[in-house]
């Protein structure tokens, strides 16, 4: 089955402490990317990747950081992860078709972060 | 930039009623557009989508028609169900973009 896989769905951490999100996809997805979901902004892009070795920021970088090692997984690292760092994170996946756009968005089912 | 806007919810509708989320985007040349929906305590899955000025996506009884003419891309069904309460997010693609846009989405409420 084609999918997105998130680990952990639910995660209580302390301010400070350094975490990662894993993400790991099947469908030999050249392009990747982290979101978060907050009340009321929708969703909001993080960093993404469009290859192996071959990442960027999004809109809301700032406090994460990705590595792109291999083409089937993603991860997000939090090193010092802060109370505003609360938020329902989802990775995804796709392939970019003719033309250049992006088609077929697969998301994880979802990461909820709370930060004490 | 290129953005995209719809209608704020939350949304409730009896069972069986007429649905309309409305969506519209700025955006130059000819973007792509998406709806998503997402269920309680799940990912974002793809429900419909429309490449092209005049295009219409439908699925499972939702559609959409991309006008470009209004910058619009409506999600209508005509019937709703329970089982559709869900938020649905309206989003675009632009070519060369490393992105999905997406409005903030909106919550609806099917009652029995």
């Amino acid at each position: 089955e084609a999918q997105v896989t998130q680990n952990p769905r639910y995660l209580i951490t302390v301010t400070g402490k350094k975490l990662t999100v894993t993400c790991s996809q099947n469908m030999n997805h050249e392009y990747m990317s982290w979101y978060r979901q907050d009340p009321g902004l929708g969703l909001r892009q993080i960093y993404y990747s469009m290859n192996v070795e071959v990442t960027d920021k999004g809109d809301v970088p700032e406090g994460y950081k990705v590595s792109r090692k291999e083409k089937r997984n993603f991860p997000l690292i939090l090193e010092s992860p802060s109370p505003n760092q609360t938020s329902l994170y989802f990775c995804a996946s796709s392939f970019k078709a003719g033309g250049g756009k992006l088609y077929g968005y697969t998301f994880g089912s979802g990461t909820r972060l709370t930060v004490v | 930039g290129d953005s995209v806007t719809q209608m704020e919810g939350p949304v409730t509708l009896s069972e069986e009623a007429f649905l309309t989320i409305n969506c519209t985007y700025t955006a130059t040349g000819y973007p792509s557009l998406f709806w998503y929906v997402q269920y309680p305590g799940e990912g974002l899955q793809l429900l419909l989508k429309a490449t092209k000025a005049d295009d219409k996506g439908s699925n499972k009884g939702f559609e959409a028609t991309y006008r470009k003419e209004t910058t619009s891309f409506h999600l209508e069904k005509g019937s709703v169900q329970v089982s559709d309460s869900a938020v649905y997010f309206c989003a675009l693609s632009q070519t060369g973009a490393n992105n999905l846009f997406f409005g903030t989405g909106t919550r609806l409420t099917v009652i029995p």
